[in-house]
């Protein structure tokens, strides 16, 4: 079946721009993770959604950066007021049994 | 913040040699996975390994772990070009769904 889909695959923006990222999780999948990427470095949590509900939160860097899932499936991850150090890969993976997390293919955001 | 540690950062060998990657974490975990990165974008996962396991194979991949040294190992035998890389070694805490990252090594295979 279909993998974890992302999009878009890469995003421009200018500082202090509005941007949102959408994911598609494996069909099925009721746990959705959002991680960021810098570069040279491992992916760090962003955010974990069990449903429709964010069960934890804690690697939100602040309150510019916001995520929704409103119907169990689609999650969309919303950054306000953009800033250059926002400029990473950002990862959507889901699991079925929350064990293994299955990744998607990233969106490379820049902010220049 | 990451947890663990990879050794070695990077690693270059010839095709067809083994190719040994070590994985260091800090607290007590579910299972610790074992993914593998190609050009910076989407994960491939490549094996899972349950704290209660000791060693895992699938195909040319071995993994061990061992939790009193909060400590585990990816083997690739018989190593291919397509195996260039990064491996990254991530594990779920007690408690706690998310993974944590190690910062990776990157693996040259060689022709």
């Amino acid at each position: 079946g279909a993998g974890v889909s992302q999009t878009p695959s890469n995003k421009v923006t200018e500082k202090g721009k509005y941007v949102e990222l959408r994911c598609d999780p494996i069909s099925g999948h009721t746990a959705l993770y959002w991680y960021r990427q810098s570069l040279g470095q491992g992916p760090e949590f962003l955010i974990y959604f069990q449903g429709t509900g964010a069960a934890d939160d804690s690697g939100l860097p602040n309150d510019r950066f916001f995520a929704v899932r409103p119907e169990g499936s689609v999650s969309t991850l919303k950054i306000q007021r953009t800033e250059r150090g926002d400029s990473a890969v950002y990862l959507c993976a889901s699991s079925a049994q929350g064990d293994t997390q299955y990744f998607g293919p990233g969106t490379r955001l820049t902010v220049l | 913040s990451q947890q663990g540690e990879e050794d070695p950062q990077a690693l270059s060998i010839q095709e067809g040699e083994n190719a040994t990657m070590n994985c260091s974490y800090k607290t007590s975990i579910n299972n610790l996975q074992w993914y593998r990165q190609n050009s910076g974008r989407g994960l491939v996962h490549l094996i899972l390994i349950r704290s209660n396991e000791r060693e895992k194979h699938s195909g040319r991949l071995r993994v061990t772990l061992d939790t009193s040294k909060k400590s585990s190992s990816l083997l690739i035998t018989a190593s291919r070009a397509a195996d260039t890389a990064s491996y990254f070694c991530a594990t779920d805490e007690k408690g706690a769904q998310k993974l944590v990252f190690g910062q990776g090594t990157r693996l040259t295979i060689n022709p």
